[in-house]
Formats: structure tokens, C-alpha cells, sequence
């Protein structure tokens, strides 16, 4: 139990241009989900906390306008990458809090690669 | 701004030995803690939490916790090659439940 998935895995795509990663809790619902940046050789950085049915709260330094999170539902959550420059190229992860019982550990998905050409 | 320190390494042991890896957290409030094992290129994995003072331990796996000291450690007995990764130690903020991360030690086992 407590699987989350994204998609996609890997994205590559030219400068300029925005890229959606989606988010999933396969078999529990998540009120909060996180989202965090790794860059190589570094440790992950929360960029913002993602509330079902609210809005996101972001990390100082983080840009909400260029990095739109949506959790409309309890099992989804979406990052969207505006406008994307190279230096946006980075491992993005995503993790899900459960409610109640699952609440104690945040389960994580298997990241995304995003490329920035 | 809180913080977690770890030693980034490489800590190099042969195989079969005990591999141990240190984190302190300048939070003095903190109450949970967790290790998690990344592999390059793959995301983090749960290995333990811990939230009391001493020891817990789980297979090959023991995680000890000094809160008077801010110190939490991993101790991987009887160390694989497959035990080669990158181990995070994070800190839970309780009010937010948001995880913060040390920059991690990699850990190499040597056949």
C-alpha cells in the first residue's frame, strides 16, 4: 500500500515552453502533498506544500507564478513548470501525506527528470 | 532556519562491516526523525523513523536518537554492496508536517 506515481518520468522540451507533472496517490487520498527540487549532487528542497482544495504555500525563494501547483483532488496534484528555462533542469519529486493512520510518513513518488533545452 | 547537518562522505566500508552514519539537527524541539536510501537517479525510500531516545532497530537496520544531544544515527550491519547509495536524514516539522533534509552521506561498500 501507499504507492504514489508521476508522470511523466523524464520530459524533455525547449526553453520557453511549460510542462505539466501530475502526482498520484494510487490506493490512499492525501490532503497534503509536497513538492521538491533536486539538483545534482544536492539533497532535495521542499519548493512548496500542497493542500487539497486550497491554495499552495511556497517555499521562500520559490516563484508560485512560474511554478503552478494544483491539488484539486485527494489523490491528485499537479506541478506546472511555466515558461521553462534550462536552469529549471532538474529531478523533480513529488510526496503525499495520508490521512489519519497514513499520516506519519510522507510516501515518495518516483520523481520526474525535466530537461530544459 | 533549521537546519540538518550530515557528513556528505564518501564513507567507504568492505563488505560485511558496520556502516555509520551521523546527522545533527539544530532544531531542539524536533520530535521525529527519519532516514531514507537513495539510489542515483531514483527517489528517496523510507528506512526508519524514530521519535524516543535510544535505540530501534529493524532487520539490519538501527536507528539511535539523542535529543539532548540533537544527534541521530544509522547503524547498517552486515553492509552489501547493494547498501551503496546516498543515506538522507530528515527532520519533521510537527505543526507543518514538512520534511527537512540533510545534504546526505554517501555511502559506498566495497566487495
Amino acid at each position: 500500500g501507499a504507492v504514489v506515481s508521476q508522470h511523466p518520468s523524464r520530459v524533455i522540451c525547449k526553453s520557453g515552453t511549460s510542462v505539466k507533472i501530475e502526482c498520484r496517490s494510487l490506493d490512499f487520498q492525501a490532503t497534503t502533498m509536497f513538492w521538491y527540487r533536486q539538483f545534482p549532487k544536492q539533497s532535495l528542497m521542499l519548493m512548496a506544500t500542497s493542500n487539497e482544495g486550497s491554495k499552495a504555500t511556497y517555499e521562500q525563494g520559490v516563484e508560485k507564478d512560474k511554478f503552478l501547483i494544483n491539488h484539486a483532488s485527494l489523490t491528485l496534484s499537479t506541478l506546472t513548470v511555466t515558461s521553462a528555462h534550462p536552469e529549471d533542469s532538474s529531478f523533480y519529486i513529488c510526496s503525499a501525506l495520508g490521512t489519519s493512520g497514513l499520516r506519519d510518513t510522507q510516501y515518495f513518488g518516483p520523481g520526474t527528470r525535466l530537461t530544459v533545452l | 532556519q533549521k537546519e540538518v547537518e550530515q557528513n556528505s562522505g564518501p564513507l567507504s566500508v568492505p563488505e560485511g562491516a558496520i556502516a555509520s552514519l551521523n546527522c545533527t539537527y539544530s532544531d531542539r524541539g524536533s520530535q521525529s526523525f527519519f532516514w531514507y536510501r537513495q539510489y542515483s537517479g531514483k527517489s528517496p525510500e523510507l528506512i526508519m523513523s524514530i521519535y524516543s531516545n535510544g535505540d530501534k532497530e529493524d532487520g539490519r537496520f538501527t536507528a539511535q536518537l539523542n535529543k539532548a544531544s540533537q544527534y541521530v544515527s544509522l547503524l547498517i550491519r552486515d553492509s552489501q554492496p547493494s547498501d551503496s547509495a546516498t543515506y538522507l536524514c530528515a527532520v519533521r516539522e510537527d505543526s507543518s508536517y514538512k520534511l527537512i533534509f540533510g545534504s546526505g552521506t554517501r555511502l559506498l561498500v566495497r566487495p
